[in-house]
């Protein structure tokens, strides 16, 4: 138990369908962060989220759209997806962004919401 | 652009050895170097973080060391159990956690 808290843990649909993931963190923590996970590929940071503003979005298609009501929420809306884009997608969270290099640098992870495109 | 590799797709060592894994990088060097643990299925999870002004770090049967001369940093588990085969991920940081640059990762096989 991380503190991290992803739904669903997995999710099928197809190109045209509309859905959302969803994380919740119980740490008090100020940055939440979404990555994507292929396979054989390193984790590829998405975007990132400091006192609920967007901080990164590193040029990720608008086929993603992310949400972030409050520090403690983070939603990643998913619209008319590709097949390439089946993986496994982490949120995470530090105390904050800049503070999380200086103090204990690390980041907490969630135990990710595994996508399948059809 | 900064890239970090783990030279090792896959580790097999047997229990009682002791692991150890690299992480190499390029071009400038790092603020400081993360390591994380991860199983099948699951999130990764943070185990040391090591910073440039240190040689080593250790945690129990961990420990991490940090050479800016070579560009590397090894990771090394004592005492190796089958309870220690999970996928290792390197990761290396410029400033902000939104900075870092993960690897591929290193899945080693514990076995008895």
């Amino acid at each position: 138990e991380t503190g991290v808290t992803q739904t669903p843990r997995h999710l099928v649909m197809g190109m045209t369908n509309k859905k959302s993931l969803k994380c919740e963190q119980h740490l008090g923590h100020n940055a939440m962060y979404w990555y994507k996970q292929s396979a054989k590929k390193p984790l590829e940071l998405m975007f990132v989220y400091n006192f609920k503003e967007q901080t990164e979005n590193n040029s990720v298609p608008s086929r993603f759209s992310p949400e972030c009501p409050n520090s403690s929420h983070l939603f990643l809306h998913l619209h008319t997806l590709q097949p390439e884009d089946s993986a496994l997608y982490l949120c995470a969270s530090s105390q904050d962004e800049a503070r999380a290099a200086l103090k204990a640098g690390e980041l907490f992870f969630g135990e990710g919401s595994r996508l399948t495109v059809l | 652009s900064q890239k970090i590799e783990q030279n090792s797709e896959a580790l097999n060592i047997q229990e009682g050895k002791t692991a150890t894994l690299t992480c190499n990088y390029t071009n400038y060097s790092p603020a400081y170097l993360q390591w994380y643990r991860q199983d099948p299925g699951r999130g990764p999870v943070f185990l040391l973080l090591i910073r440039e002004n240190e040689k080593e770090k250790r945690k129990e049967r961990l420990k991490v060391t940090f050479d800016t001369t070579l560009k590397q940093s090894l990771f090394h588990i004592t005492a190796s159990q089958p309870a220690d085969s999970a996928t290792y991920l390197c990761a290396q940081g410029t400033g902000t956690a939104s900075k870092l640059t993960f690897g591929t990762g290193t899945r080693l096989q514990v076995t008895l």
